[in-house]
């Protein structure tokens, strides 16, 4: 049983487009996050949420809206997709908001055309 | 601002090898350091971490040891295996003023290691 899944594992869009990426996690923790990895696979923080609030926005386009309808699910929809946004994302939680020790998902690629 | 800066890849050794990945950070405050690998296809997994200066944190037969006064975390291990072959990510985790770190990872660029046969 995934401890942290994403779905879909792979989107293929054209620009201007609307997608969302789903994530859930069974692992009983309070923190969901979502990283940005690019094409040279540097990982950068997009947002992170402690039972339900969100407390990281980390300079993101506001194309970008993340949604955590309970604390074992964060979902990210993006709008009006641009070719800047072809990366993998990885959704990831935490015990808590105090630690480093992060269980990542095995990443949603979006491609967009 | 926080920065961690790994050593560039790609790196290719032979099995059973000796391997070195250099990482150095700058940070405010104490921070906490980690190494992550990803898998091909896969999400990063935490490999081992060291929470304060002097510490070794060692998983899996890799070792690393947090020194202050380089400020680096450089991995090791002594022989390594074909299974070994990843991408290694070092990175830090800083707290506020309060010790919080909200999670927040930075991350190094990322190593790339292929161990042949």
């Amino acid at each position: 049983d995934t401890a942290v899944s994403q779905t879909p594992k792979y989107l293929v869009t054209q620009m201007g487009n609307d997608k969302s990426i789903k994530c859930e996690q069974n692992l009983g923790h309070d923190t969901m996050y979502w990283y940005k990895q690019d094409s040279k696979k540097f990982l950068k923080i997009m947002f992170s949420y402690n039972n339900k609030e969100l407390i990281i926005n980390e300079t993101v386009p506001n194309r970008f809206s993340p949604k955590s309808p309970d604390k074992a699910h964060l979902n990210l929809h993006i709008n009006s997709l641009e070719l800047g946004d072809s990366a993998v994302y990885f959704c990831a939680s935490s015990r808590g908001l105090n630690t480093g020790e992060l269980f990542f998902g095995e990443g949603s690629r979006l491609t967009v055309l | 601002g926080n920065s961690v800066t790994q050593m560039e890849g790609p790196v290719t050794l032979s099995e059973e090898a000796f391997l070195t990945i250099n990482c150095t950070y700058t940070a405010t405050g104490y921070p906490s350091l980690f190494w992550y690998v990803q898998y091909p296809g896969e999400g990063l997994q935490l490999l081992l971490k060291a929470t304060k200066a002097d510490d070794k944190g060692s998983n899996k037969g890799f070792e690393a040891t947090y020194r202050k006064e380089t400020t680096s975390f450089h991995l090791e291990k002594g022989s390594v295996q074909v299974s070994d072959s990843a991408v290694y990510f070092c990175a830090l985790s800083a707290g506020d003023s309060g010790g919080t770190s909200y999670g927040k990872l930075t991350f190094g660029q990322g190593t790339i290691l292929t161990v042949h046969p």
